[in-house]
């Protein structure tokens, strides 16, 4: 158990909706990522942030949206899907601030699939 | 930017062969390196990582080696289980404050056969 938690494990939606993705990080820990893993792109890092604000951004959709909470949960908002969003959502976290010692947990992912 | 090629798979070996998956980089900075494994219908789970150049990673009879010269941090086993039938990802971290996100290779997927 990495200590990261993200609900739901599943969800299945149709084209068109809009969903929310939660993660709570390790205690302790500031930054939090997302991540999209599909069998066309692989893994893909999507966003990060830290205490509270946005970091860095990688391939994420405007479709896609997030944001981190002062307790430091993150959520991962996808509206107007589409069948291509379906995938498997990991959120990972980590100390923070750079440095060698850097590592990321990962959480156990959310399957989405898009109908 | 950065990136990280890794061994195409999938790779089957028979339970106590020696495992060999490689895995190379291209960083503009000093990276960090890492493997991550995934078991079936799991998340993924740090296997292990090297910090800097000629550190050795090792966990659960796993090994690698940061090799600055050829840029490479292949993974080995001496002698592998069923259980460790998984997909492997190497990746790297820029780990510069801003920029600690993974860049991640395809993974390999590796069966083990009794």
């Amino acid at each position: 158990d990495s200590g990261v938690t993200q609900t739901p494990k599943h969800l299945i939606t149709a084209t068109g909706q809009r969903v929310t993705l939660r993660c709570s990080p390790r205690s302790g820990d500031l930054s939090v990522y997302w991540y999209q893993q599909s069998l066309d792109q692989g893994l893909q890092f999507l966003i990060q942030y830290y205490n509270g604000e946005e970091r860095a951004k990688g391939n994420i959709l405007e479709r896609f949206s997030a944001q981190q909470f002062p307790d430091l949960h993150s959520e991962l908002n996808l509206s107007s899907l589409e069948l291509g969003d379906s995938a498997l959502y990991f959120c990972a976290s980590s100390v923070g601030g750079g440095g060698p010692q850097e590592t990321q947990y990962f959480g156990p992912g959310t399957r989405l699939l898009v109908l | 930017g950065d990136s990280v090629t890794q061994m195409e798979g999938p790779v089957t070996l028979s339970e106590e062969a020696f495992l060999t998956i490689n895995c190379t980089y291209t960083a503009t900075g000093y990276p960090s390196l890492f493997w991550y494994v995934q078991y079936p219908g799991e998340g993924l789970q740090l296997l292990l990582k090297a910090t800097k150049a000629d550190d050795k990673g090792s966990n659960k009879g796993f090994e690698a080696t940061y090799r600055k010269e050829t840029t490479s941090f292949h993974l080995e086993k001496g002698s592998v289980q069923v259980s460790d039938s998984a997909v492997y990802f190497c990746a790297l971290s820029d780990r510069t404050f801003g920029n600690e996100k993974l860049t991640f290779g395809t993974g390999t997927r590796l069966t083990i056969i009794p």
